[in-house]
């Protein structure tokens, strides 16, 4: 299996700071790497896809960068709606596998 | 306008089975890939299984391989998640999820308890 390790585990942010959040994978993988935001008590919500894309309606402070095993999540000027959980997931061999998670507070 | 719901998560004893359902609607469901992803209580994410196209091929995690299976019912546009032989580790929210770009569409999870 694909093993998905997320650092850091914790990230301390304040309105307005960038922040990066790095995923690297056991093994190398193309372009299928996702990320994903979740809050308590709610369903993730894609950010991400195809390492790099922007899904609808996402801010444009969030990019994906990266390639073979090693992958960021970049937050430009941190706002107060994105303190929650990140998770990076691979979906090019199965079985699919999420990192441990990466949660941003203040 | 894509909705998933989740239904049919409980309490129940090791070793029993369930079924869990997801609805959904706003999209030809025959079209996409159908995943279902857990959470247990305070930890990460972790994909179960999926299915594409309406049941042309299905996938499973190491970890419920054997004891889950996944099936759709076209007509109603329902996806399943047969549950059987539960474990205490299998304890947590059960999501259903769309597979387009990544995980585009997800449902509000629905709880299953495993315990004696």
């Amino acid at each position: 299996d694909i093993q998905m390790t997320q650092s850091p585990t914790t990230l301390s942010a304040s309105v307005g700071d960038r922040v990066t959040i790095t995923c690297r994978a056991s093994q190398t993988i193309s372009n299928w790497l996702a990320w994903y935001q979740q809050k308590p008590g709610k369903a993730p919500k894609l950010l991400i896809y195809k390492i790099s894309i922007p899904e609808s309606g996402v801010p444009l402070r969030f990019s994906g960068s990266g390639s073979g095993t090693e992958f960021t999540l970049t937050i430009s000027n941190v706002q107060p709606d994105d303190f929650a959980t990140y998770y990076c997931q691979q979906y090019d061999t199965y079985p699919w596998t999420f990192g441990q998670g990466t949660k941003v507070d203040i | 306008q894509v909705h998933l719901v989740e239904s049919g998560g409980g309490v129940v004893q090791p070793g029993t089975s369930l079924r869990l359902s997801c609805e959904a609607s706003g999209f030809d469901f025959n079209n996409y890939g159908m995943n279902w992803v857990r959470q247990a209580p305070g930890k990460g994410l972790e994909w179960v299984a999926n299915m594409w196209f309406g049941g042309t091929s299905e996938n499973y995690a190491d970890s419920v391989k054997g004891r889950f299976t996944i099936s759709s019912d076209s007509s109603k546009t329902t996806l399943f998640l047969q549950m059987d032989s539960l474990r205490v580790e299998d304890t947590a929210v059960y999501y259903c999820a769309r597979k387009y770009t990544g995980f585009d569409q997800w449902g509000q999870g629905t709880l299953v308890t495993v315990s004696s």
